[in-house]
């Protein structure tokens, strides 16, 4: 299993820029998280999906911030317009349904620079 | 307001001693906690996890413990190794949902 893939693994952008971040799931979890991590706050939940329909988006930041999963194997999160405070490492996390230990399956997270 | 705290935000201990990691938490709801690991440039790891009928959970040289009437929990690891040297994060959930809510991490080093 090739676990959960994000791409790209960094991006720089200019404010103002649109930015799509990518995900693609392990097959078969039906659960797909979106996090960001800052160093002053540590990994946020942003959204979650359950058989790519969104459940839970309360830690969407802003209007700026949107997110889709069109089938169970991708998704997308996008930033437009971007500013540098959106700066932050993303990760996606998946999991299936009934796996032991709540244990999420993350992946390699794509590092944002916004300037 | 943070929900899970780790207080500490670095640790260095010499290698082959206990490491503790701790880790309160404020929502009553939380059911089940879990502690990751993550090296830089990686994503979080599942390390170990405990539910809240339990009080400690032992998996090799890692022990969770959970002391629910102080809405606290603590990681032990021992020996420690040097390959053991990464940010540990706290994470708790509750109710039918299956979202975690995690702390903001604990660097910790270990010493050759």
């Amino acid at each position: 299993d090739a676990g959960v893939i994000q791409s790209p693994r960094h991006e720089v952008t200019e404010m103002g820029q649109e930015v799509t971040l990518r995900c693609k799931p392990i097959s078969g979890h039906d659960y797909l998280f979106w996090y960001r991590q800052t160093m002053m706050r540590g990994l946020e939940l942003l959204i979650y999906f359950n058989n790519n329909v969104p459940i839970d988006d309360s830690g969407m930041p802003e209007d700026r911030f949107s997110a889709k999963m069109p089938n169970a194997s991708f998704s997308t999160l996008k930033i437009q317009p971007s500013e540098p405070r959106d700066s932050a490492v993303y990760f996606c996390a998946s999991r299936r349904q009934g796996a032991a230990n709540y244990g999420y399956t993350f992946g390699s997270g794509t590092r944002l620079t916004v300037v | 307001d943070q929900q899970v705290k780790q207080n500490s935000p670095s640790l260095s201990v010499q290698e082959g001693r206990i490491s503790i990691l701790n880790c309160d938490y404020t929502n009553s709801m939380f059911d089940y906690f879990l502690w990751y690991k993550k090296y830089p440039a990686e994503g979080p790891t599942f390390l170990i996890s405990i539910s809240s009928i339990k009080d400690k959970n032992e998996d090799g040289r890692f022990t969770v413990f959970l002391n629910k009437s102080a809405k606290h929990l603590s990681l032990h690891i021992v020996p420690s190794q040097p390959g053991d040297s990464a940010v540990y994060f706290c994470a708790a959930s509750g109710g039918s949902n299956y979202k975690l809510t995690f702390g903001k991490g604990t660097l910790l080093t270990v010493n050759p």
